[in-house]
């Protein structure tokens, strides 16, 4: 069984701050690593993913993550935030073996402060 | 692209009562997955159609829950005899691709409340 953890349940930054939102998982199989984003009243939209091959992956709105094997670990940063990056923000993985569901993290509430 | 729909966007209903919801996936998507968000929670899945085959529902959470695709198309989750606990958003998502790999759009979601 998967299961995601996001330690950090908000996080506050300022403006044009850089921001980093932890993500750790546990998997007794390979894994495929997700986040995605729910703005207020929106649905959830994929930022990006890690299938295989380079660790770090860039996405949309200017977020990246890095895929940590040893330390099962997959951190979004983003170097400069803007208020519109006020949101939840969600871990996912799903494993390998066929299965299709995501296991979710329980989010991160990033707040972006002018 | 018209994206995931759902309808109705909000339900409130009384404890015993049965609901149910739609999920329109986006055409071209031959998986379908709903999933349960309670607060401060992320979403929860339970179940997942390929085709019109269920291929996965185990995770329903009671046998109060179920969930079709006659059509391939699109899809109702019902709940029979709602409680309380049931009070939540039901998130669909869809998808086409390689499994596992693929990414699920997901609809806005139904909240529910049960009074």
């Amino acid at each position: 069984a998967q299961s995601v953890t996001q330690l950090d349940s908000q996080v506050p930054v300022f403006e044009e701050a850089p921001v980093e939102l932890r993500c750790n998982y546990s998997s007794s199989v390979s894994v495929y690593l997700f986040w995605y984003v729910q703005y207020p009243n929106q649905g959830l939209q994929l930022l990006l993913k890690y299938l295989s091959g380079s660790t770090l992956v860039k996405g949309i709105n200017g977020f990246e993550a890095e895929f940590n094997k040893s330390q099962t670990s997959f951190h979004l940063r983003k170097p400069s935030v803007h208020i519109s990056d006020t949101a939840e923000y969600f871990c996912a993985v799903s494993d390998q073996t066929g299965a299709n569901n995501l296991f979710f993290g329980t989010g991160t509430r990033l707040t972006v402060i002018p | 692209d018209t994206g995931v729909s759902q309808d109705p966007r909000h339900k409130i209903t009384k404890r015993g009562q049965n609901v149910t919801f739609r999920c329109d996936p986006i055409s071209e998507h031959n998986r379908l997955y709903w999933y349960r968000q309670t607060l401060g929670q992320g979403p929860e899945f339970l179940t997942y159609f390929q085709n019109e085959a269920q291929l996965e529902k185990s995770r329903l959470l009671s046998d109060r829950f179920s969930a079709e695709r006659p059509k391939g198309s699109f899809s109702t989750l019902e709940i029979q005899r709602t409680e309380q606990g049931d009070s939540a958003m039901y998130l669909c998502a869809s998808s086409s691709g390689l499994a596992g790999e693929e990414t699920q759009y997901f609809g806005p979601g139904t909240r529910l409340l049960v009074l």
